[in-house]
Formats: C-alpha cells, sequence, structure tokens
C-alpha cells in the first residue's frame, strides 16, 4: 500500500512564528504536492515539485516556500505564519500522470 | 483555466439506495479523472481512477464513468449504506503542468 505520512495531526502556531510542515511517501514517486483546504474554498494546490531540488509554484504560494532534498520527503515552509495561514494541509504523490494518494493532513491553527 | 463542478452539493438518501454523484469539467483535454472520498477532519481516500483513454472503472459497488467530450463523470454507488457517509470529491489531471483541479465536493448522507 502506498503511504504518505505527515509529520503532524493537529498543530497550534503563534503569528510569527517559522512553521514547518513534513511530509514522507514511501512509493519512490516523483510527483510531489502540497495543498491547503478551506471550507467554501475547496482544495487549492499551494506547491509542487517532480524531482528533486525542483520546486513549481501552485495557485496560492504566497507566504509559503518548499524544500525537497530528498526524493520521498517534502516540506512545505510558512517563513512568518499568520492568521489566515489557518488552514488544513494535505500533502499528496504520484508517479507521472497516475493517481494522487494523499496523506491524513495537517490541521493547523495560527493564534 | 479548468474548473471543475460537482452536482448536487448535498445528497440525503435512505440506506438500500442506488444513488448517482455528478462531476462535469471544462477541458476536455485531460490525463485522467479521480474519485476521492473525505471524512470530516481527515484526508482523501482515492476511490477510483479513470484514465482518458477509459470509459469506467469499477470496485466493489462503485462505478465511475467517463465522457471526456462531453466533460462529464458519474459515480454510481449501489446499495448505499450508512458507512458511505461522506464527502466525494472529483478532480481532473490536466493542463502543461499536470494539477489536479478539483470539484467542491457532494456530501453525502445515508440514513439507517
Amino acid at each position: 500500500d502506498v503511504k504518505v505520512t505527515q509529520s503532524s495531526r493537529y498543530l497550534v502556531k503563534r503569528t510569527g512564528e517559522k512553521v514547518f510542515l513534513e511530509c514522507v511517501q514511501d512509493m519512490d514517486h516523483e510527483n510531489m504536492f502540497w495543498y491547503r483546504q478551506d471550507p467554501g474554498l475547496g482544495l487549492r494546490l499551494i506547491y509542487f515539485s517532480y524531482d528533486v531540488k525542483m520546486k513549481e509554484k501552485g495557485d496560492i504560494p504566497e507566504g509559503y516556500s518548499v524544500s525537497r532534498e530528498k526524493k520521498e520527503r517534502f516540506s512545505l515552509i510558512l517563513e512568518s505564519a499568520s492568521t489566515n495561514q489557518t488552514s488544513m494541509y494535505l500533502c499528496a504523490s504520484s508517479s507521472d500522470v497516475s493517481e494522487q494518494y494523499f496523506g491524513p493532513g495537517t490541521r493547523l491553527t495560527v493564534t | 483555466k479548468q474548473e471543475v463542478t460537482q452536482i448536487p452539493a448535498a445528497l440525503s438518501v435512505p440506506e438500500g439506495e442506488n444513488l448517482v454523484l455528478n462531476c462535469s469539467f471544462t477541458d476536455s483535454a485531460i490525463y485522467n479523472l479521480q474519485w476521492f472520498r473525505q471524512d470530516p477532519g481527515k484526508g482523501l481516500t482515492s476511490l477510483l481512477l479513470i484514465q482518458s483513454s477509459q470509459r469506467e472503472q469499477t470496485s466493489g459497488r462503485l462505478n465511475a464513468s467517463l465522457d471526456k467530450s462531453s466533460g462529464r463523470s458519474t459515480l454510481y454507488i449501489a446499495a448505499s449504506q450508512p458507512g458511505d457517509s461522506a464527502t466525494y470529491l472529483c478532480a481532473v489531471l490536466s493542463g502543461s503542468a499536470r494539477q489536479l483541479t478539483f470539484g467542491s465536493g457532494t456530501q453525502l448522507t445515508v440514513l439507517p
């Protein structure tokens, strides 16, 4: 079974803190993605990566950065957390144009 | 820009009924279409993947069809059960960046 794991299920941070969200997949997938999900706005793509050390901006990259130093790991970084970044964050991985597999999500609250 | 619409937004049915969820998309140049299930507060579980060259896929009580030319897909759930209660999301993979575009989902409630 494909497994995508995320470092935390719930996270509470203060405004201005630097936040790291980690995602690891065990299926040797080339592609990895970070989404956020908000009520009424659905799922929106933040960043994605097709290979190690590669990154591409999605639809809403502002306020975020990413890091992919190893094929299995894709990190989302909030340089200075703000309250409007309170959301559910979902990581996914896939191979080429095949099925995307999602992690369990991290519910981040910024106070 | 690809847009995905799901109708209805919410659906409530008695246990045992067969039901159909609808998904439409604006750009027919897709790589594939995927149906997901999401339980409250959880991640997405992939249910079915239909490649652009396929017409349908089946898994247990679920059957998904794809009509690429008309930009439509349906998810058919047979003999619904209370455990099927969840939000069902449709997503299409398209574009040079090969991005998934999601619909807003159908919230299904199956009443015992």
